[in-house]
């Protein structure tokens, strides 16, 4: 079964400590995203990569970083610099970015924490 | 700058209809998407809308006017599986989406 697999489900992160989510997809698609949701706020991107080894800032991407080494695997490292970082964070993959009609498919979610 | 309302919270009766509606605000509009989300679990693609009208499928439909900025999602004969938040989304002209803070939709049996 195709999909987005997300891992681990629940986070927990300790002052100074850097964290890496897992997001992997076997859609073959070309366009991962990483989103952040918070409670009464809408998902806001942090950020998202359209081919391999390229990926761009979203609205929200100081104190988090990423890399984009093979087009199924898009980790999302939380650094210390990150103030606020408890929140949902969701892993996404669309299969083409002209095509204004592709929905963004998703991962189940990380809820990371601050211990 | 950009935007999108929805309300917070809606309260539905089991069999019922409900209208959950978003406006927007973009820079640029390649369409508007419908998502249905619940509680710790990743969102479902639920619709599409680029021209002015209503698309149905099945239980859902969604209506759209690009003059007023506007859309709905019309949920009928709800079941208590529809209990969920429902996240309305725009593209935008840079092809980025434009989420609002989704819409929490409780079914009382």
């Amino acid at each position: 079964d195709g999909g987005i697999t997300q891992s681990p489900k629940y986070l927990f992160r300790k002052e100074g400590q850097n964290v890496t989510l897992s997001c992997e997809q076997n859609l073959n698609h070309d366009a991962m995203y990483w989103y952040r949701q918070d409670p009464g706020q809408g998902l806001r991107l942090i950020y998202y990569s359209q081919i391999v080894n390229d990926f761009q800032k979203g609205d929200i991407a100081e104190g988090y970083s990423v890399s984009r080494e093979k087009k199924e695997s898009f980790p999302l490292t939380v650094t210390s610099a990150q103030k606020n970082p408890t929140a949902f964070y969701l892993c996404a993959s669309s299969d083409d970015t002209g095509i204004p009609s592709q929905p963004q498919h998703f991962g189940d979610g990380t809820r990371l924490s601050i211990l | 700058g950009q935007n999108i309302d929805q309300p917070t919270e809606m309260t539905a009766t089991e069999g019922a209809i409900v209208q959950i509606n978003c406006t927007y605000q973009t820079s640029g509009f390649n369409g508007l998407f419908w998502y249905q989300q619940h509680a710790g679990e990743a969102p479902t693609f639920l619709s599409y809308n680029v021209l002015d009208g209503l698309e149905e499928k099945g239980r859902f439909s969604s209506f759209l006017s690009r003059s007023k900025g506007y859309s709905y999602l019309l949920l009928k004969e709800l079941q208590m599986k529809d209990s969920a938040s429902y996240l309305c989304a725009v593209r935008d002209s840079n092809y980025q989406l434009i989420w609002g803070a989704g819409t929490k939709l409780i079914i009382k049996p």
